[in-house]
């Protein structure tokens, strides 16, 4: 069953790096997956695409700072230079076939 | 520039049937890997994929909610429409549409979203 697993909270200092990360259930470790993120209030937005190789491809207007790495099953996200506008909901998500799967979302805090 | 903007009742009451449009520009369903997604998010909640139609008129559902679901389009007025049948107060959420495209890939990752149209059941 093809599941995704985040951690239901983060917080880091601004100014700082946070690692955020999205685990892919087991016999799923190959699968590409997507990292969105939810500021309060909004819609959801598209930050990138994330490779298990570690290769990533960032939508519109994605800042530098925004960056993805993989590592087996692991998907992470990670924010350099932490801003304020940082703080929100992230949400990883995978498809298959004839199914698309969003993980839990992480709420990072920007302290 | 690529847009979708989600339309509907704002209250619709138990047991209804709701009906919700996507309106979208800058893209065409026509296109080959085309897709639009229709995504839920109740209240404080996760997100919570529905369904999907793409290029080709091929359709899938939640395996949860299919029984309940219908996804159709409309390319000539670019829209994408989402009925739910007998609709209950936990089906509360804000819903969006989205976008996948890939020429090489079915339907990934989404890479467009409207700005969500909350619904709220109750009698």
């Amino acid at each position: 069953q093809l599941v995704l697993t985040q951690s239901p909270s983060a917080s880091a200092s601004l100014g700082a790096s946070v690692k955020l990360t999205c685990t892919l259930s087991s016999g799923h470790s190959s699968y590409a997956i997507a990292w969105h993120q939810q500021q309060p209030e909004k819609g959801p937005r598209y930050l990138m695409k994330l490779n298990s190789d570690g290769s990533h491809s960032k939508g519109d207007g994605i800042p530098d700072r925004f960056s993805g790495s993989s590592s087996g099953a692991e998907r992470y996200l990670t924010i350099s230079s932490l801003q304020s506008e940082d703080e929100a909901d992230y949400y990883c998500q995978t498809w298959g076939t004839g199914l698309w799967v969003f993980g839990g979302g992480t709420k990072l805090t920007v302290l | 520039q690529v847009t979708l903007r989600e339309s509907g009742p704002a209250l619709v009451k138990p047991t209804q049937t709701l009906t919700l449009t996507c309106t979208f520009s800058g893209f065409s369903l026509s296109t080959s890997g085309m897709c639009v997604s229709w995504v839920r998010q109740p209240p404080g909640k996760a997100l919570e994929w529905l369904a999907l139609i793409d290029w080709d008129d091929d359709k899938y559902y939640s395996t949860s909610l299919k029984t309940r679901l219908t996804i159709s389009k409309d390319t000539s007025k670019n829209q994408v429409v989402l009925t739910m049948t007998n609709m209950d107060p936990v089906d509360t959420a804000t819903y969006y549409c989205a976008r996948s495209y890939s020429r090489i890939q079915l339907c990934p990752e989404f890479d467009y979203w409207g700005q969500g149209t909350l619904v709220t059941v109750s009698s």
